[in-house]
């Protein structure tokens, strides 16, 4: 059972666009989103991340919108950059806290082409 | 800074050969990490150590074996490596204070014959 989805797969954007990034939870009891990036041949590093008590949050050019209603959300990459090309991931956490609770989605895989 | 080394960057292996990969990390950190990347699946939970000598299983703990002799290591043992498996490795840390980002290190690719 996969308790973080992400959409989709694989996503193309052209320079300069936004990219979305979609990703959808199923246990209520999550109220921690990181979101990892990670470039071939490295691991993954930590991007931006939210609590579940915020619905937005920005930092440059990237940006997460959250839907706790929903159990949504999605990370928004702006003015969208070769360099961005990458594997994201989206992970949760719940009540119990700490980074060994975390489960990772699936990952989408950007690219950005000039 | 710091940094975490992964040993080795590539492993091949045979079917039913007992694999162990190696990991140390500089940052002082406490808590280390195992996890399988596969493709399509996103990365999942083998163990992790909170500590020198603790051991917790992940949810793909069945396999595998870990070790933690001292803060600074971690190691990863694949009981007995399945044919035509592949996947990556990855080592990471972080500090116990719950929601601490986690740090990674490059991987170990592992390639059965």
């Amino acid at each position: 059972q996969q308790q973080v989805r992400q959409s989709p797969q694989s996503l193309t954007v052209w320079e300069g666009e936004t990219a979305i990034l979609n990703c959808s939870y199923e246990d209520s009891t999550f109220n921690y989103f990181p979101w990892y990036q990670q470039f071939p041949g490295e691991g993954p590093a930590l991007l931006i991340s939210i609590s579940s008590v915020s619905d937005k949050k920005e930092d440059g050019r990237f940006t997460i919108f959250f839907n706790k209603r929903e159990k949504k959300l999605s990370l928004h990459i702006t003015d969208s950059q070769p360099g961005d090309s990458a594997t994201y991931f989206c992970a949760a956490s719940g009540a119990t806290g700490g980074n060994n609770k975390l489960t990772f989605g699936q990952g989408t895989v950007l690219s950005v082409i000039p | 800074g710091g940094i975490i080394t992964q040993t080795p960057k590539f492993l091949i292996g045979q079917e039913g050969q007992k694999l162990t990969l190696k990991c140390q990390q500089n940052f002082n950190h406490d808590t280390m990490y195992w996890y399988r990347q596969d493709s399509g699946k996103g990365l999942r939970l083998i163990y992790y150590s909170i500590t020198e000598n603790d051991l917790q299983k992940g949810d793909l703990s069945e396999g595998y074996d870990a070790s933690r002799e001292k803060k600074s290591s971690f190691s990863l043992t694949v009981t007995s490596a399945q044919k035509n498996e592949m996947a990556v490795f990855l080592c990471a840390s972080s500090m116990p204070d719950s929601n601490e980002r986690l740090f990674f290190g490059h991987g170990t690719k592992l390639s059965v014959l």
